[in-house]
């Protein structure tokens, strides 16, 4: 059974870096094809992908927030950290990671996904 | 951003079959990119409901299906049930962006 869970820091300020961890369990990021994905969802808001990072090192950002991310991944650790540099209150949103296998673009999906924390940017 | 149009909201009787649309383009779901659709019930993470367009994970009732034709998709719900009250969101993939997309959203209400 595949799980993930994501911590970090609920409130920010503005301009800071936030830095979130995805730790998982079910699955080891050293087994092609498995990826772990990152999402969020403003407050009433729809989701947007941010992030994706692949077993083998490959990573995939959304290009409006390419120059704002960073995902690495931590194998022995189970774990994938996400950084946003340069926090702004239109930031703030429920951060959730997801696992992803790699079928290619054409038929990728992300499934299951943790919980989420909601990160606040205050102004 | 969101690149794929959904209706806000439907609603339905109990028992009742409703149908939410995913409208995208020729380089999203018009170019050959699958569809997949998410259910988000208040206060949850997602989870997957309907992957590669027409396929339901283990689990999932088979009152679900989806479906896709040309730049659009469609996920039906027959036989509705008060359980079924949530957030319905489908995802594909954007050449053009180069990005995985989600749709705008649509809120599912049981009268």
């Amino acid at each position: 059974q595949i799980t993930l869970r994501e911590s970090g820091p609920t409130l920010v300020k503005a301009t800071q870096t936030l830095t979130l961890t995805c730790t998982f369990s079910g699955f080891s990021l050293t087994t092609s094809g498995m990826g772990v994905a990152w999402i969020r969802q403003p407050p009433g808001k729809a989701l947007e992908w941010l992030a994706l990072i692949y077993w083998d090192g490959d990573k995939r950002y959304s290009p409006s927030l390419k120059n704002r991310l960073s995902i690495t991944k931590d194998t022995s650790k189970d774990q994938v950290v996400l950084t946003m540099t340069n926090m702004d209150p239109v930031d703030t949103a429920t951060y959730f990671c997801a696992h992803n296998f790699y079928r290619g673009e054409l038929r990728n999906w992300f499934d299951p996904w943790g919980q989420g924390t909601l990160v606040t940017v205050s102004s | 951003q969101s690149v794929l149009t959904q209706p806000p909201s439907v609603s339905g009787a109990p028992g009742q079959r409703v149908t939410i649309s995913c409208t995208g383009s020729s380089s999203s779901i018009g170019a050959g990119y699958d569809v997949h659709w998410y259910q988000q019930l208040p206060g949850t993470a997602p989870k997957l409901l309907i992957y590669g367009n027409s396929n339901r994970p283990s689990g999932v009732p088979d009152r679900f299906s989806g479906s896709k034709s040309g730049t659009s998709a469609s996920l039906a719900i027959t036989g509705l049930q008060a359980e079924d009250e949530a957030d319905y969101y489908c995802q594909s993939f954007d050449r053009s962006l180069w990005t995985y997309v989600f749709g705008t959203g649509t809120k599912l209400t049981v009268l």
